[in-house]
């Protein structure tokens, strides 16, 4: 099993669309979770993290941890063609543990 | 500031042959991990380094694949010899101090193996 599942998709939205994504993880133990960006043939790009539970703000991007369910979650509001990419949770106990990805969900918006 | 380097961008060698990737970590960043990342699918640990030692290198298959990190900046991971699996892309991140770790991506190589 792995540390972390989230749907692969493929996610395909409107413009200006609210966008949810989410992955769920069974191990209480972890403390961080974080959302990589990957745009095509790039690699993957720190978007934000959250420690704990909780929501964390970030321009059109917020994301949130509910520990109580292990599920977390990243919105995206008035999404734009340039959000199109596949958004990968990661989870770690932080310091010097491992971080363990989930496959990615590809999101593409449509003008 | 620069980002994480690596190199080859991309690589098509025939089975049963050897071939090399090279990273540049953020400048100052103690952590270095090669990651292997199948189509699809998330980036998976193969080995990571805390300086030049390699402190968790438990998913690297060590019949085929080895890594160095000599003076603690660069380093290099090879596969010898590469079978038709071994297709995928080959990413480089980077971290400073542990806390969050927060990882810093090189944009990887994909590496082709017919």
């Amino acid at each position: 099993q792995k540390e972390v599942e989230q749907d692969p998709g493929p996610l395909s939205v409107p413009e200006g669309a609210i966008v949810s994504l989410n992955c769920t993880y069974s191990n209480s133990a972890f403390q961080y979770f974080m959302w990589y960006r990957q745009y095509s043939r790039k690699g993957p790009e720190l978007l934000m993290y959250t420690y704990s539970s909780g929501n964390k703000e970030d321009g059109r991007f917020t994301a949130q941890v509910d520990k109580s369910s292990k599920y977390i979650s990243l919105f995206i509001r008035d999404s734009q063609p340039s959000d199109s990419a596949t958004y990968l949770c990661a989870i770690t106990r932080g310091g010097a543990n491992n971080l363990f990805f989930g496959t990615g969900t590809r999101l593409t918006v449509i003008p | 500031e620069a980002g994480v380097v690596q190199s080859p961008r991309y690589k098509i060698i025939e089975k049963k042959q050897p071939v090399a990737f090279w990273c540049n970590p953020i400048s100052g960043h103690n952590t270095l991990y090669w990651y292997l990342q199948n189509l699809g699918q998330g980036p998976e640990l193969l080995i990571r380094y805390e300086n030049e030692e390699a402190v968790d290198d438990s998913q690297l298959p060590k019949d085929r694949f080895s890594a160095e990190r000599l003076k603690g900046v660069d380093s290099t991971l090879k596969i010898q010899p590469a079978e038709l699996g071994d297709s995928a892309v080959y990413l480089c991140a980077s971290s400073s101090t542990p806390g969050v770790n927060e990882q810093y991506f090189g944009p990887g190589t994909r590496l082709t193996v017919t």
